[in-house]
């Protein structure tokens, strides 16, 4: 039973690149979580996606940072034109539901690196 | 706004030591708490979670958690750690009407055999 998976697990990115970072959530979970963990800091939520929906970005900066979670295929966390204060590591959470108690499973993060 | 404090940011034990991590969590409503591990090398897993009834949780691995609401705490206790302990520790909570997880800024726990 795989888990939560993220790829790559490292990325390396030049200022001004696109950053794509992927997320397939476990067998079964249809809710999907983003946060970030910036160095010396704990993780920070990001967003909540649904199949095809967005449910709360509130923790998503306004500019270049979005996210997909599309019918088919992998969640997509999409960093436009990369700073040097976007390096972080990138964790994807899943769950079955949202409804009641939601325990979240980790995937085992991207770290990115802007250069 | 919803906040945690984990007050040790780095904590050093001598194996067979006891072990307690605090942590405080701000938010007025009911809420589901949280403690996660995170071994080096490794992704987050799940050492034991609080939503209702007891407020003395057991987890895996020997851990328990004991939640005061009085104090907002939910401070993480093991009376022996083994070297194998050696990892990083977040608290988190989740107010019951949101679906995100509040973390603390962590602890990094080293034990030493």
């Amino acid at each position: 039973n795989a888990g939560v998976m993220q790829n790559p697990r490292h990325l390396v990115r030049r200022r001004g690149q696109e950053a794509r970072l992927r997320c397939s959530p476990m067998k079964g979970h249809s809710h999907v979580y983003w946060y970030r963990q910036l160095p010396e800091e704990g993780l920070k939520f990001m967003v909540y996606l649904q199949k095809e929906n967005i449910i709360d970005e509130s923790g998503m900066p306004k500019e270049r940072f979005s996210a997909e979670f599309p019918k088919e295929g992998p969640s997509i966390l999409r960093i436009q034109q990369v700073v040097r204060g976007d390096s972080a590591a990138y964790f994807c959470a899943s769950s079955p539901t949202s409804e009641g108690f939601n325990e979240q499973y980790f995937g085992p993060g991207t770290r990115l690196t802007v250069t | 706004a919803q906040s945690v404090s984990q007050h040790n940011h780095h904590v050093i034990l001598s194996e067979a030591a006891s072990l307690e991590l605090g942590c405080n969590y701000s938010y007025g409503g009911t809420v589901n708490l949280f403690w996660y591990v995170q071994y080096p090398g490794q992704h987050l897993q799940l050492l034991l979670k609080y939503f209702s009834g007891d407020p003395l949780v057991k987890g895996i691995k020997g851990f328990e958690a004991e939640f005061i609401k009085s104090k907002f705490s939910f401070n993480l206790r093991k009376p022996s750690v083994q070297w194998s302990d050696t990892a990083e520790y977040f608290c988190a909570v989740n107010a019951r009407n949101t679906d995100k997880l509040i973390f603390g800024t962590g602890t990094r726990l080293q034990v030493f055999p």
